[in-house]
């Protein structure tokens, strides 16, 4: 069964500093697809980033880049120059092997701090 | 990217009714999805609703208490019947699309559900 690992419940970082995210999941595919979404408190799922298993080159958006480490199934998330409107769960989230339903992670709680 | 419009956003239900979301997205799509978020829980997928067959269901959820209609390839609702203090969760639908060259999926705003 796929699976997908969030270690890290809640997390805090200081306006303007840089945290990481940590997501860990499980696939017996060679080639997939990974999300990570924000869900602030208007409930509405958006996508922050995704990263194709096949590209080698971490995936960046703006102030959000992922570590993308396919031999240990790790796909952290790092976010640099913190907002306060940072402040959200983020889930980590991959399709299962037949490509089509997603998996989420438990979410991480990120704060920020002024 | 594809546009859902989910509806109703938030209700108050008496237990022992039924409440019906619907999600109309502005783009042809061949898969949709349903999830429940449980309050401070992560997502969790009901069932996966593709036009013009039975929606499939996930391990714990069924059609009777869930029943869902695809009659097009924008449109689905999701009924939530004979409802419960323990129904009381948001409701997501989510579409598979694919833009840009890519694939991604797309969410709809969500149903928050409280039963009284």
């Amino acid at each position: 069964a796929q699976t997908v690992t969030q270690s890290q419940p809640e997390m805090s970082v200081q306006e303007a500093e840089t945290v990481t995210l940590s997501c860990t999941y499980d696939t017996s595919e060679s080639d997939y697809y990974l999300f990570w979404y924000k869900q602030p408190p208007s409930r509405q799922m958006i996508l922050v980033i995704r990263q194709e298993a096949y590209k080698q080159q971490n995936a960046t958006e703006n102030r959000f880049s992922v570590n993308f480490q396919k031999a240990a199934k790790s796909f952290s998330l790092k976010i640099s120059d913190s907002q306060l409107g940072d402040a959200a769960m983020y889930f980590c989230a991959s399709p299962n092997n037949a490509g089509n339903m997603l998996t989420f992670g438990g979410g991480t709680r990120l704060m920020v701090k002024p | 990217s594809a546009v859902i419009s989910q509806k109703p956003s938030r209700d108050i239900c008496q237990r022992g009714t039924s409440l019906t979301i619907q999600c109309q997205v502005d783009s042809q799509v061949t898969m949709m999805f349903w999830y429940r978020q449980q309050p401070g829980q992560s997502l969790t997928l009901i069932a996966t609703a593709n036009q013009g067959s039975e929606a499939t269901y996930e391990s714990g959820f069924v059609i009777d208490k869930f029943p869902i209609s695809r009659p097009n390839l924008t449109f689905s609702t999701l009924t939530v019947s004979n409802m419960s203090p323990e129904d009381s969760s948001i409701y997501l639908c989510s579409v598979l699309i694919y833009e840009g060259g890519t694939w991604g999926y797309t969410f709809g705003s969500g149903t928050r559900l409280t039963v009284v």
